[in-house]
């Protein structure tokens, strides 16, 4: 089993240029979640999924975007990036959405200049 | 106010000389706190999950407790490969299933 999986593992981006971040479990959960990663900051809920069909806000949404494709995709797309955006995301999903513990993927580097 | 706190923010330690990391957090109604292991680059790794007051689970050298506001990962007799950064991360009813991380702890351990 990979686990969780993401793509691409470092992207740079111009500030206004669109992207998605792809993540992808193997596990047969039934929720996905998108976190960014800052210094000092901890892990911030961006949105999540708690089953196939349905998306909702987390701590810092705006400028972002979700789709979850089906039970095993959910992606997430910058639709105009900001150099506030730079940051380490992490996709991560659960069994449900209980207090089931949370699986993470390697992560996405990304950069805006 | 921060609702969940990690302390220190640092800790060298040398090969066997055991610690504490600690957790704390300000919000009621707790649903389930999570400890994990981040090496740098990667993504956190899953330790352990504590639902109530009294649990206590172990792996290793490690050992999570959890009091009504907070919980401790005690380290015993660590070594070098133990080096990370945890992170702990609780889980609130007020929040539904949004977990709430804190900031971590980097822990190194020199041999």
């Amino acid at each position: 089993n990979a686990g969780v999986t993401q793509t691409p593992k470092f992207q740079v981006l111009k500030t206004g240029q669109s992207m998605t971040l792809q993540c992808a479990q193997d596990m047969n959960h039934n929720s996905m979640y998108w976190y960014r990663q800052d210094p000092g900051m901890g892990l911030r809920l961006i949105y999540y999924s708690a089953s196939e069909g349905t998306t909702d806000k987390g701590e810092v949404p705006n400028g972002y975007n979700v789709s979850r494709l089906n039970k095993r995709e959910f992606s997430l797309r910058l639709e105009s990036a900001a150099p506030s955006q730079t940051s380490v995301y992490f996709c991560a999903s659960s069994e449900d959405n209980s207090a089931s513990e949370q699986y993470f993927g390697p992560g996405t580097r990304l950069t805006v200049t | 106010e921060d609702q969940v706190t990690q302390s220190p923010e640092a800790l060298r330690l040398q090969e066997g000389e055991s610690s504490s990391l600690n957790c704390s957090y300000t919000v009621s109604g707790l649903r389930g706190l999570f400890w994990y292991r981040q090496d740098p680059g990667k993504g956190p790794e899953f330790l352990f999950t504590l639902y109530s007051a009294g649990e206590e689970k172990e792996k290793e050298r490690l050992k999570a407790t959890l009091t009504k506001k907070e919980s401790f990962l005690h380290i015993t007799a660590p070594k070098p490969e133990d080096s990370a950064t945890y992170l702990c991360a609780v889980l609130f009813w007020e929040y539904g299933n949004k977990l709430v991380f804190g900031a971590g702890t980097i822990l190194r351990v020199k041999s």
